[in-house]
């Protein structure tokens, strides 16, 4: 099983759409979550924490479920440069080492 | 200057070339680490250096040799690779104990014959 499991899309909607991505973990001891965003040949740069209330930026609001393991990011209003892939990321220091997992990520594109 | 720069950008490599990518950061950290991404598959942990000693080697193949001489330069010595080693190579830094923003240079993108 994959430690940190994504849709791997793509998935594509119109301007102005708001689109959702789900994650799951499984480590249920897994302590902190992000959500990264990967432009095409670029490198990963982070979008946003993800706290256990939930939390919000401008478009972009990220959810936390630790009951079931799962992250959620919600892209409203969708824009042309949010095509990007988005990868879902959990920091684990349960096991000796202190590391970010990264999923494979989820493609969005969005179109005109 | 960006925060993060890694040189070469691309690199082509025989089976039995020795070759060595550069990281370098301008951020003060005091942690850094090497991540190779291959096509469809998550970013996957090598190495790991804190304050320049190494503290995770992520069960790497020992054709890959790391070298961290400082705080702020790290290298990753390419030796006798496979085809499959083929990906794209991610340095990134952090503060050291960091629990999540990671500052990645752009890559280095590897190819071997």
């Amino acid at each position: 099983r994959k430690e940190v499991e994504q849709d791997p899309g793509p998935f594509n909607v119109p301007e102005g759409a708001t689109v959702a991505f789900n994650c799951t973990y499984s480590n249920s001891a897994s302590q902190s979550f992000f959500w990264y965003r990967q432009d095409c040949r670029k490198e990963p740069k982070l979008l946003m924490s993800v706290y256990s209330s939930g939390n919000e930026d401008g478009r972009f609001t990220a959810q936390l479920n630790r009951a079931s393991q799962y992250i959620s990011l919600l892209i409203r209003d969708s824009k042309l440069s949010d095509s990007a892939t988005y990868l879902c990321v959990v920091f684990d220091m349960d096991t000796g080492r202190r590391a970010l997992t990264f999923g494979s990520g989820t493609r969005l594109q969005v179109q005109p | 200057e960006t925060g993060v720069t890694q040189t070469p950008r691309h690199l082509v490599m025989g089976m039995t070339n020795k070759k060595s990518l550069k990281c370098e950061q301008h951020l003060g950290h005091n942690a850094m680490y090497w991540y190779k991404q291959s096509a469809k598959k998550p970013l996957e942990l090598m190495f790991v250096y804190n304050f320049k000693e190494q503290t995770e080697n992520n069960s790497v193949p020992s054709r890959f040799s790391p070298e961290c001489p400082n705080s702020s330069h790290l290298f990753l010595h390419l030796h006798t690779l496979q085809p499959e080693d083929s990906a794209l190579y991610l340095c990134a830094s952090s503060w050291s104990g960091s629990t999540g923003e990671l500052f990645f240079g752009e890559g280095s993108r590897l190819t071997v014959l």
